[in-house]
């Protein structure tokens, strides 16, 4: 069954944490990619990845890191930098300039 | 620069009555224009897709766009609402600096009374 998976779905951290979010697919894509949403907002790109080993900034990278080391896992972490890390996160993946598969999400709330 | 404005925030529909979610855009070239549904605290699913093929684009669950470039809109149809039709739509337009990115709308929420 092909397809991207996020975990948790759910993820509480405290303020000043450091929190990784898992994303995983088995759809064989290079580009792979992380975007926040918040109410009543579009998604927002927080970090890209087009190939193995290789990783490009989005419009919201600050207080974010990613690694790319296996072409099916693109984990983000949510560093204490980031100011108002609460959010859904969303993961996808494409072939190119194809369009975006995207996995369930994780909610994260800091406290 | 690349831009997409959906023009309502929350569109609400009767059970069998049409559904139209509006989409304008902004591109120098003609662009990649997509439309993806969400339902709650879910992921994004691809309803549909226009890359300069035909200009009127069919897509699952009985949704359809037409990309009318005169008026640079990209409006989303339904002739027949179902229950299972309430989620948030995204439009969405390619970056052409980089057409691996995606831009997108602040999404439409639609509702659908019995």
């Amino acid at each position: 069954d092909g397809g991207i998976t996020q975990s948790p779905k759910y993820l509480f951290r405290k303020e000043g944490q450091n929190v990784t979010l898992s994303c995983e697919q088995n759809l064989n894509h290079d580009a792979m990619y992380w975007y926040r949403q918040d109410p009543g907002q579009g998604l927002r790109l927080i970090y890209y990845s087009q190939i193995v080993n290789d990783f490009q900034k989005g419009d919201i990278a600050e207080g974010y890191s990613v690694s790319r080391e296996k072409k099916e896992s693109f984990p983000l972490t949510v560093t204490s930098a980031q100011k108002n890390p609460t959010a859904f996160y969303l993961c996808a993946s494409s072939i190119g300039t194809a369009e975006q598969y995207f996995g369930p999400g994780t909610r994260l709330t800091v406290t | 620069a690349q831009s997409v404005t959906q023009l309502d925030s929350h569109v609400s529909v009767s059970e069998g009555t049409p559904v139209l979610l509006r989409c304008n855009y902004s591109s120098s070239y003609s662009p990649s224009l997509f439309w993806y549904v969400q339902h709650p605290n879910k992921g994004l699913q691809l309803l549909l897709k226009y890359t300069s093929a035909a200009t009127l684009v069919k897509g699952i669950n009985g949704f359809e766009a037409e990309f009318k470039k005169s008026e640079t809109s990209f409006h989303l149809t339904k002739p027949s609402a179902h229950m299972s039709d309430a989620a948030e739509y995204f439009c969405v337009v390619s970056d052409l600096s980089n057409t691996d990115k995606l831009i997108f709308g602040t999404g439409t929420r639609l509702q659908v009374f019995p």
